[in-house]
């Protein structure tokens, strides 16, 4: 069954403390991954596309990598700014299927 | 527009009352998608349009829950005989193609009481 499982649910981070977010995948021929930021009270909103393994992309404080199996985004030296949902997602027939996201705070 | 415009943004409805949800997605857009967005988890897929046809409608919990998008643009998302279970957040997406980057509205939150 396809499946994309986001960890860790939470993450709290301190400005300029560096971490990772996990995005791993389950699904059969793969057009791209997606990342996307989500502020409460919106909706998402479109940061990266991935197409194939090695691939990177980076956005500001942001870069994100894909394997065959898993996607990471990189937080460099975050600020408050920072702090919002990220979701990845994956398309499949007809539809994106989204992880759960990972709530991410940064504290000043 | 600029974006993908939905309203009302908030709508209290009571239970059994009906309700119906309305995209603007961008112009040229053609994918539409309605998701589901409970409290604290990712977007669930309802729906998807290409153009005037829906080509899916797998995610859609029961049949009370209803979808058109007569001439290609607007899209409307209607729900009978609303029952607790359904308040969420509902987002419509817009693409240029099937596999290409998402745009979402703000998102309506309907709340069932």
């Amino acid at each position: 069954e396809d499946q994309v499982t986001q960890s860790p649910e939470a993450l709290r981070l301190q400005e300029g403390e560096s971490s990772s977010l996990n995005c791993s995948y389950t699904v059969s021929g793969l057009r791209g991954l997606f990342w996307y930021r989500q502020d409460p009270g919106k909706g998402p909103e479109f940061l990266f596309t991935l197409y194939s393994a090695g691939e990177e992309k980076e956005k500001e404080r942001l870069k994100a990598t894909l394997t065959k199996k898993e996607s990471f985004l990189h937080i460099t030296a975050p600020k408050p700014e920072d702090s919002a949902t990220y979701l990845c997602a994956v398309p499949l027939r007809n539809d994106m299927r989204f992880g759960a996201g990972t709530r991410l705070t940064v504290k000043p | 527009g600029a974006g993908v415009s939905q309203s009302p943004r908030y709508k209290v409805a009571k239970r059994g009352q009906d309700v119906a949800l309305r995209c603007d997605p961008i112009s040229g857009h053609v994918s539409l998608f309605w998701y589901q967005q409970a409290l604290g988890q990712g977007p669930e897929f309802l729906t998807y349009f290409q153009n005037e046809a829906q080509l899916d409608k797998s995610g859609l919990p029961s049949d009370r829950f209803f979808a058109e998008r007569p001439e290609g643009s607007v899209s409307t998302l209607k729900i009978q005989r609303t029952q607790q279970e359904d308040s969420a957040v509902y987002l419509c997406a817009s693409s240029l193609a099937t596999y290409q980057k998402a745009f979402f509205g703000q998102g309506t939150r309907l709340t069932v009481v």
